[in-house]
């Protein structure tokens, strides 16, 4: 069964639009960790957030906002004013039990100029 | 800075061939992983070390293998490759907490 959805495979957006991609979860543990990585064209996969379970509040750095929602089991992602730089292919992955990570299968950004 | 290497960003095998990808970390991190990317399906857990010599198979271990004989260097084994194995191969390290996954580049095998 499917741990981590990511609904959305490709969007295509203008520069300086904003975006949101959506991560939703699956896990009956009440202590898990979600998490956002890039993978810029180079390939190599950069780490952005972490969460845990416990911490519901959203999280803001720079053009970046991250929403919660144990409720909904979905933890999104909004760039806002999208750049070039933005386009990479972004994962969601969640962590419970163990040391095993669940990805879900990466929404492809690509932020026209 | 913290670092994860991996043998080769490309390689070209031939079918039938035995193939070592190396990985090497310099965090001192007990996990270890090694992943498989595909178009479509995302990252794929091919089997992951808690500790030296120690493993577990992950999601998708068949055809492969894995070693540990450092804590640094965890190596994936293709024992004969093949064409279906052609993918991009991930290693990745991470500290039991806050959990955070370091990433190798990344190796394109192509199995011809």
């Amino acid at each position: 069964a499917q741990k981590v959805t990511q609904a959305q495979t490709e969007i295509s957006v203008v520069e300086k639009e904003d975006v949101t991609l959506d991560c939703v979860y699956e896990t009956r543990d009440t202590t898990y960790y979600l998490f956002w990585y890039k993978q810029p064209p180079s390939g190599e996969l950069v780490f952005l957030i972490r969460r845990n379970s416990f911490d519901e509040q959203n999280e803001i750095s720079g053009r970046y906002s991250w929403n919660f929602q144990k409720s909904t089991s979905s933890f999104n992602f909004t760039i806002t004013a999208s750049q070039v730089v933005d386009s990479a292919v972004y994962f969601c992955a969640l962590k419970y039990t163990g040391n095993q990570f669940y990805f879900g299968t990466g929404t492809s950004l690509t932020v026209i100029p | 800075d913290v670092k994860v290497t991996q043998s080769s960003r490309y390689l070209v095998k031939r079918t039938g061939e035995k193939v070592f990808l190396e990985c090497v970390q310099d965090m001192d991190h007990e996990n270890m992983f090694w992943y498989r990317q595909d178009p479509g399906l995302g990252l794929r857990l091919i089997y992951f070390s808690y500790d030296v010599k120690m493993k577990e198979k992950g999601d998708i271990p068949e055809g492969y293998s894995v070693s540990r004989e450092k804590k640094e260097r965890f190596s994936l084994i293709l024992e004969s490759a093949s064409t279906n194995q052609t993918s991009m191969y991930l290693c990745a390290s991470i500290r039991d907490s806050p959990y955070e996954q370091y990433f190798g580049p990344g190796t394109r095998l192509t199995v011809t």
